[in-house]
């Protein structure tokens, strides 16, 4: 268990909805990072948040969003679902920003859009 | 950009044997990181392995080892020992150095290698 929760495991939706992925960093992580994990596109980051605010972002969507709350979670919203955004969504979080830190991963939120 | 390679989608290796996964990269960085990481049936995200680029020994931990040739720009990993329990997919990522660096803390990841183990 790397202390990092995600909710929900599984996500079954329609093309056209939004969704809401959510993540509960490590206590005492400043630290969010999305990835995306499809059979398409392999793993790839999307956005990183560190203390509340928007440190990088990778490959994300204009319909995908995310912020980080004072409490340090972390939510990201993908909007106009398409069949191509089904995929695993990981959250993984770190304790400072500095490189030797690792980056734990959640268990992941599986996104199936039919 | 940087990007990571891996060339071997699948490798078995006989159980209590030894297995080596390739990886390769490019970076015009000269301070980075690298990782091996593995992702059982589970789907957990498991870090193995890490090499600071600045260290010219490599990395070990416990029946895994590193062997981080920097000129060509290779990393391969090496299980020794196999055990059932290996048996998972193993991705390569890197890391950009220079800590606080801004914005440079994403993990950049090869395509995976899947390991199965015969008993």
């Amino acid at each position: 268990d790397s202390g990092v929760t995600q909710t929900p495991k599984h996500l079954i939706t329609a093309t056209g909805q939004r969704v809401t992925l959510r993540c509960s960093p490590r206590s005492g992580d400043l630290s969010v990072y999305w990835y995306q994990q499809s059979l398409d596109q392999g793993l790839q980051f999307l956005i990183q948040y560190y203390n509340g605010e928007e440190r990088a972002k990778g490959n994300i969507l204009e319909r995908f969003s995310a912020q980080q709350f004072p409490d340090l979670h972390s939510e990201l919203n993908l909007s106009s679902l398409e069949l191509g955004d089904s995929a695993l969504y990981f959250c993984a979080s770190s304790s400072e920003t500095g490189p030797r830190d690792e980056q734990f991963f959640g268990p992941g939120t599986r996104l199936t859009v039919l | 950009a940087q990007t990571v390679t891996q060339s071997q989608p699948e490798m078995s290796v006989q159980e209590a044997e030894t297995v080596t996964l390739s990886c390769t990269y490019d970076t015009s960085e000269s301070d980075y990181y690298l990782f091996w990481y593995k992702q059982p049936p589970s789907r957990q995200m498991i870090l193995v392995i890490r090499q600071e680029a600045y260290k010219q020994q490599n990395a070990t931990e416990n029946r895994f080892s590193v062997n981080f040739q920097k000129a060509a720009k290779s990393f391969s990993l090496k299980i020794s020992d196999s055990q059932l329990g290996d048996a998972a997919m193993y991705f390569c990522a890197y890391r950009q150095g220079s800590s606080r660096n801004f914005g440079n803390e994403k993990l950049t990841f090869g395509t995976g290698t899947r390991l199965t183990i015969i008993p």
